[in-house]
């Protein structure tokens, strides 16, 4: 079956740091979601990649989706406390699922 | 004020008993979704429904059931047979029924089985 693994599962950085997080299928991805979940909280949608080689950002975060549509990646520039939480990506392989698979989730910790 | 609702938050149950988690949705959802998060596993499916009096089993769906009468209502039945009930459920829902729509996720009910 399809798996969608991330890495790392667990990140610390001091506050002002840059943060990357990698997500990688054993199978293409018709798409891949970003979500953000804060601690005690629930998962929220943050971005959607579609095309090969797609890079979309949001003020801090920049979302790259791979040439060969097996990878993404998530990368917030200069950390902020406020940036604390798990994020997950989920993808959805080519056969027309109409569900998604989500990665075991970085978490990442911004130490002030 | 439009959203997914979950119900309790935080539950406990003695081992043996089935327990009924509530998902209700206002969002006009037609696709709603059952997750089971555990520390360091991500998101799993459990069940997930396209349309009302339909649904499919996700990849944990043993020990599980569902139902889905009304478009707003997703309940899911933790049943005796789940051998390790104690978890994080989360309902989702999204507008159409392919996975290009975003999930739109509930506030999530902490199960603890005693």
């Amino acid at each position: 079956g399809q798996q969608v693994m991330q890495i790392p599962q667990y990140q610390h950085v001091q506050e002002g740091e840059d943060f990357t997080t990698y997500c990688n299928s054993s199978t293409t991805l018709s798409n891949i979601q970003w979500y953000k979940q804060r601690p005690g909280g629930h998962p929220v949608f943050l971005i959607q990649l579609v095309k090969s080689g797609e890079v979309k950002k949001q003020k801090r975060l920049t979302f790259q989706f791979g040439e060969a549509k097996k990878n993404s990646s998530l990368h917030i520039t200069a950390t902020q406390t406020t940036d604390v939480g798990t994020y997950f990506c989920a993808g959805s392989d080519q056969t027309g699922a109409n569900n998604l698979f989500f990665g075991t989730g970085t978490r990442l910790t911004v130490i002030p | 004020d439009g959203g997914i609702t979950q119900s309790p938050k935080y539950l406990f149950r003695k081992e043996g008993q089935n327990v009924t988690l509530s998902c209700e949705q206002n969002l006009n959802h037609d696709a709603m979704y059952w997750y089971r998060q555990d520390p360091g596993q991500g998101l799993r499916l459990i069940y997930y429904s396209q349309i009302v009096n339909d649904f499919q089993k996700g990849d944990i769906a043993e020990g599980y059931s569902v139902s889905r009468e009304k478009k707003e209502s997703f309940p899911l039945t933790v049943t005796s047979a789940q051998k390790n009930p104690t978890a994080f459920y989360l309902c989702a829902s999204s507008v159409g029924t392919n996975s290009y729509n975003e999930q739109f996720f509930g506030p999530g009910t902490r199960l603890t089985v005693l």
